[in-house]
């Protein structure tokens, strides 16, 4: 597709189960980033993903939330035994980056998966 | 530490009008200044940029400023347009950390017929 596509776009979940949700970045976007908006509040930074290189993951709330991007392209978000503040909508974008990058970098944002834990 | 605020949770202007949503930063590396809008049930749409090496960025009726100084930047609407309702998130960008933005807590633009 053209854009970024995040599935599933709705979950629902019990506390304590795991969860997955799933990015596509747009086609031969390299940076790959999570994102979380909680009721009210704006926009949180989870992780990032830029080429080959290691993973920024000082935005992860803890140790139960892990991603993973195989290949270069899709990424799992995976939260272990999930909590009720973990309830919120979740963010994948992507951008492209190149080498000497001018300004003009931006990303690109899903319709997020909005995570219901019970 | 919020690094990118948005003290204006919501704003109401009336339609014809201009919308001046504020956006200010703490972290000197910043280089790079986005503002996006979000619909309802929708993830953020980019709408305009600016580098550091500017102060200003016009993109039809939308006009962004950077006040470097005083670390600020403001999102001008004129004239806006019901359609314009929406959430509007200032981001920031240091490039030399490695592309990570910083987004804002959004202001709630909403425009009256």
């Amino acid at each position: 597709g053209a854009g970024v596509s995040q599935s599933p776009s709705n979950k629902v979940t019990e506390k304590g189960k795991d969860v997955e949700l799933r990015c596509d970045p747009i086609s031969g976007h390299t940076a790959l980033y999570w994102y979380r908006q909680s009721l009210g509040q704006g926009l949180e930074f989870l992780i990032y993903f830029q080429g080959n290189s290691a993973p920024d993951k000082s935005g992860l709330p803890s140790d139960r939330f892990s991603a993973e991007r195989t290949g270069g392209s899709v990424s799992t978000l995976t939260i272990q035994r999930t909590q009720q503040e973990d309830s919120a909508v979740y963010l994948c974008a992507s951008s492209l980056i190149q080498a000497g990058a001018a300004t003009n970098e931006k990303l690109f944002f899903g319709s997020g998966t909005q995570l219901s834990v019970l | 530490d919020q690094q990118v605020k948005q003290n204006s949770p919501s704003l109401s202007v009336q339609e014809g009008r201009i919308s001046i949503l504020n956006c200010d930063y703490t972290n000197s590396m910043f280089d790079y200044f986005l503002w996006y809008k979000k619909y309802p049930a929708e993830g953020p749409t980019f709408l305009i940029s600016i580098s550091s090496i500017k102060d200003k960025n016009e993109d039809g009726r939308f006009t962004v400023f950077l006040n470097k100084s005083a670390k600020h930047l403001s999102l001008h609407i004129v004239p806006s347009q019901p359609g314009d309702s929406a959430v509007y998130f200032c981001a920031a960008s240091a490039r030399n950390y490695g592309q990570n933005f910083v987004f804002g807590p959004g202001t709630r633009l909403s425009v009256l017929p």
